[in-house]
């Protein structure tokens, strides 16, 4: 099994740029997350979708968009882009809060 | 005040110590505590998960949980070289019977265990 699987591994972005990080699981999970790791920070949520079909801001959302396509796929859009926006950017999913999260290896994105 | 304070480290222990890792957090609700551990330029991965207070064992590790002092730990004895990351605290909230959970996450604490 793949697990999660998130694409580009890099990035780099001119401010004011636009650009889609893609993520899919296949191992039939509900619950889908997006989160940013800054140093210092931790790992923060940005967005997540507990089902097919509903999303919901986490703790940083603005700034990003989210689609949750289907029961597989959950994408984060930045619609132009800032500096503050660099950062590493994780995927993740869940079937019961109870096993935990699979990540995926994560995003590296800089915005010059 | 962050929900969840994890002291940063770095840590830097000998190969064979006993290593601790502490998280407090302030949110009574938390019912579900996590360790997670990260590798270098990787995913977080679950390590250890626990469920309201007490003990929980599995091979080198111990998790350790005291609601009544909202305060977590992460043991690992006979520490390796291949235990060097950063180790992650996550918990989430006693949310009934839905079948998702957002998790909030400690800053990590980086360990290096040399040779």
């Amino acid at each position: 099994n793949a697990g999660v699987t998130q694409t580009p591994k890099f990035q780099v972005l001119k401010t004011g740029q636009s650009m889609t990080l893609q993520c899919a699981q296949d191992m039939n999970h509900n619950s889908m997350y997006w989160y940013r790791q800054d140093p210092g920070m931790g790992l923060r949520l940005i967005y997540y979708s507990a089902s097919e079909g509903t999303t919901d801001k986490g703790e940083v959302p603005n700034g990003y968009n989210v689609s949750r396509l289907n029961k597989r796929e959950f994408s984060l859009r930045l619609e132009s882009a800032a500096p503050s926006q660099t950062s590493v950017y994780f995927c993740a999913s869940s079937q019961d809060r109870d096993r935990g999260y699979t990540f995926g290896s994560g995003t590296r994105l800089t915005v010059v | 005040q962050k929900e969840v304070e994890q002291d940063p480290g770095p840590l830097s222990v000998p190969e064979g110590a006993i290593v601790s890792l502490n998280c407090t957090y302030s949110n009574s609700a938390f019912q579900y505590f996590m360790w997670y551990r990260q590798y270098s330029r990787k995913g977080p991965e679950l390590l250890m998960y626990t469920y309201s207070s007490g003990n929980k064992e599995d091979g080198r590790f111990t998790a350790q949980v005291d609601k009544s002092s909202k305060y977590i730990s992460l043991f690992i004895r006979d520490s390796q070289p291949s235990d060097s990351a950063t180790y992650l605290c996550a918990m989430s909230p006693n949310a009934g019977g839905t079948s998702y959970g957002k998790l909030t996450f400690g800053q990590g604490t980086i360990l290096t265990v040399h040779p």
